[in-house]
């Protein structure tokens, strides 16, 4: 079955260093997400990502993040200068397309987790 | 404005049934996602509703409705491996993403 796959599985880094989170969505979907889970909290939405651009960021997306979809295959979520409250579990998701119910699915990667110190 | 509630831990007895639930308020809304999430893991899809009713999907049901932004996850025949966190997600017409509550804690004991 199709999954999602993400890499590293486990990043520790300096705070104030650039981190690169890699995300291979499935390959017939053409929707694709970020989002985090501090340890213990929900959740939350970070970005969405069509057609190559961002359609919809939340308030946490700020500056200090961006997407790119530099081939392919391949979705990243880059952080420019880490820290410490960006520790967290960072999930990517994609989905297929929109109109019908099935294509609303949202297929979760195992997560990569992000330490920073 | 958006506002997703479920309890926060629930305990069950392997064989049982027990039934999750979930208030929300969103605005434009269109459609409640049950996910479940084992610890350390990511979230696994379980079930859509858009419109009323049960939806039915072997031991897993989902309810809905709209009208008093209301959901439930029936669990029946219970495992110990359902022990896990349910998340309870909402997404509305205008935008692509998902709206999590808290999740539920669910703990089945032998």
């Amino acid at each position: 079955e199709p999954e999602v796959t993400q890499t590293p599985s486990h990043q520790v880094t300096q705070m104030g260093q650039e981190v690169i989170l890699r995300c291979v969505p499935i390959s017939n979907h053409l929707y694709f997400y970020w989002y985090r889970q501090i340890l213990g909290q929900k959740v939350e939405f970070l970005v969405s990502f069509y057609n190559n651009e961002i359609s919809e960021k939340s308030e946490i997306f700020d500056d200090q993040f961006s997407v790119e979809r530099p081939d392919g295959s391949n979705f990243t979520l880059k952080i420019r200068s880490t820290k410490l409250e960006d520790s967290a579990m960072y999930f990517c998701a994609s989905s297929e397309a929109y109109g019908g119910a099935g294509s609303y699915e949202q297929y979760f990667g195992p997560g990569t987790r992000l330490t920073v110190t | 404005g958006q506002n997703i509630d479920q309890p926060t831990e629930m305990t069950a007895t392997e064989g049982a049934i027990v039934q999750i639930n979930c208030t929300y308020q969103t605005s434009g809304f269109n459609g409640l996602f049950w996910y479940q999430q084992h610890a350390g893991e990511a979230p696994t899809f379980l079930s859509y509703n858009v419109l009323d009713g049960l939806e039915e999907k072997g031991r897993f049901s989902s309810f809905l409705s709209r009208s008093k932004g209301y959901s439930y996850l029936l669990l029946k025949e219970l495992q110990m491996k359902d022990s896990a966190s349910y998340l309870c997600a909402a997404k509305s017409h205008s935008s692509y993403k998902l709206i999590f509550g808290s999740g539920t804690r669910l703990l089945v004991r032998p």
